[in-house]
C-alpha cells in the first residue's frame, strides 16, 4: 500500500520569511500525482498545488513552490513570503496512478506564522 | 467553482442513535467520499462512490454505511453511534478521469457522540 509521511507535526515561521514542509511518499508506480491541501482553522480543505510525477520542472503557484525529488520521493512545499492567513493545517497527498480515484494522505503539518 | 455542501458544521448525538451525515456536490462529479479527520492521523478514507448506487470500502469502514441514490448526493450513515466516532466528517468529490483526479471538499461536520 502507498504510504505518504509528513515527519513535521508542527512548524512556524515568521511574516515574510520563507518556510520548507516535508513530505515523503512511497509507490512502485511510475506515474502518479501528487498534491498539497491547505485546511485553514474552521475552514475547508483547498488545494494548494499539484504536480505531474512525468514532468521534471516544479510546479509553482504565486508564492507556493514544491521541490519534487523523485528519485528520493520527496515532494516538498515552500511558502514564500509567508503571510498571516497561510496559517493553516497542510497536508500532503498521493494519487497513486493516473485514474485511481483515490487519494493517499499524510497525517498533516500544521504551520503557525507569527506576526 | 465546484461546490461542496455538508448538511450540519456541528451534530451532537448521543450513543446508540442512528446518525445520517448528507454531502451534496453541484458539478456532476461522479466520485465522491467520506472521510474521517483525527488529530495526529490525517485523513482516513471511510467509503467512496463511483457511481449512483456503487460504493466502495476505504480504509475505516466498521460502523459506517454510506447511500447515494442521486449522482449530488452522498450520505454517510452511523447506524448505531459510539463514542469513539467522535470526529471530524469531510465529504469530497472529483471527477472521473483518467488522470489526475483533484478532490474538492465540503466545510466538514464535527461530530460529538455523549
Amino acid at each position: 500500500a502507498q504510504t505518504v509521511t509528513q515527519s513535521q507535526p508542527e512548524m512556524s515561521v515568521q511574516e515574510a520569511e520563507t518556510v520548507t514542509l516535508s513530505c515523503t511518499y512511497d509507490t512502485s508506480e511510475s506515474d502518479y500525482y501528487l498534491f498539497w491541501y491547505k485546511q485553514p482553522p474552521s475552514r475547508q480543505m483547498i488545494l494548494v498545488i499539484r504536480q505531474e510525477a512525468y514532468k521534471q520542472q516544479n510546479a509553482t503557484e504565486n508564492r507556493f513552490s514544491v521541490n519534487f525529488q523523485k528519485a528520493a520521493k520527496s515532494f516538498s512545499l515552500k511558502i514564500s513570503d509567508s503571510q498571516l492567513g497561510d496559517a493553516a493545517m497542510y497536508f500532503c497527498a498521493s494519487q497513486p496512478q493516473g485514474g485511481s480515484e483515490k487519494l493517499v494522505f499524510g497525517k498533516g503539518t500544521k504551520l503557525t506564522v507569527n506576526p | 467553482d465546484v461546490k461542496v455542501t455538508q448538511s450540519s458544521r456541528y451534530l451532537v448525538k448521543r450513543t446508540g442513535e442512528k446518525v445520517f451525515l448528507e454531502c451534496v456536490q453541484d458539478m456532476d462529479h461522479e466520485n465522491m467520499f467520506w472521510y474521517r479527520q483525527d488529530p495526529g492521523l490525517g485523513l482516513r478514507l471511510i467509503y467512496f462512490s463511483y457511481d449512483v448506487k456503487m460504493k466502495e470500502k476505504g480504509d475505516i469502514p466498521e460502523g459506517y454505511s454510506v447511500s447515494r441514490e442521486k449522482k449530488e448526493r452522498f450520505s454517510l450513515i452511523l447506524e448505531s453511534a459510539s463514542t469513539n466516532q467522535t470526529s471530524m466528517y469531510l465529504c469530497a468529490s472529483s471527477l472521473r478521469r483518467l488522470f489526475i483526479n483533484e478532490q474538492f471538499f465540503g466545510p466538514g461536520t464535527r461530530l460529538t457522540v455523549l
